[in-house]
């Protein structure tokens, strides 16, 4: 099987920039996408393809690439950042899907 | 605009069956992968199952493999997943999926409908 992991909280203060790391043993060969969700709504795609920003997306919201760790970053966090975020990728065979474990952001 | 609309969930027994269905709009249903992601309440997501545009490849995730069956029907713009032999393990909020372009992401999400199994 192929894990994603990812901290389970990262908390900053409004206007920092916050960090969250998602690491994988497929993500050198895979892409990796991000995930915002508030409490009742379903996800919303903030980031794909590593560090690509759909449209519609603040541009506060950047990912990057490094081996086996993607990292997504929020720079000059608000108070309405404040979420879950899930990083997700494909296995080594690249027909199942995976998700990490999800990090709750707290803005301070 | 792209829309998904679940529902088909509810309560049922251990060991019972659910369908669910997923209606779309705003997009060319039969160009799209679509997949089923569940979330337990209060924990991550979990992705279960993918289906390719015209039906031909499916993929399950091993906790619901041999259980959970999805399938489409492009004329009415509709997702299935039909759940049986369903454990307590299995309640979740169930959200359909579209998958973008790059056929590995989910570009489009549904509301999302409730399985709850108890007894």
């Amino acid at each position: 099987s192929f894990d994603l992991t990812q901290p389970p909280s990262v908390s900053v203060s409004p206007g920092q920039t916050a960090r969250i790391i998602c690491s994988g043993d497929a993500l050198p060969k895979h892409f990796a996408y991000w995930y915002q969700q508030k409490p009742g709504q379903a996800p919303v795609e903030v980031i794909y393809k590593d560090s690509e920003r759909p449209s519609g997306i603040p541009e506060r919201f950047s990912g990057s690439s490094s081996g086996t760790t993607v990292t997504l970053t929020i720079s000059g966090v608000e108070a309405e950042d404040e979420a879950d975020y899930y990083c997700q990728s494909v296995d080594s065979s690249g027909s199942f899907r995976v998700f990490g474990g999800g990090t709750k952001l707290t803005v301070l | 605009q792209v829309q998904l609309v679940e529902s088909g969930g509810g309560w049922v027994k251990p060991g019972g069956s659910l369908r669910l269905s997923c209606v779309a709009s705003g997009f060319t249903f039969s160009d799209y992968y679509m997949n089923w992601i569940r979330q337990v309440p209060g924990k991550g997501l979990e992705w279960i199952s993918y289906i390719s545009g015209s039906g031909s490849t499916i993929y399950y995730a091993d906790s619901v493999k041999g259980r959970f069956t999805i399938s489409r029907d492009n004329g009415k713009k509709s997702l299935y997943l039909q759940m049986n032999s369903l454990r307590a393990e299995d309640t979740a909020v169930y959200y359909c999926a579209r998958e973008g372009s790059n056929a590995e992401n989910f570009d489009y999400w549904g509301q999302g409908t409730l399985v709850t199994v108890s007894s």
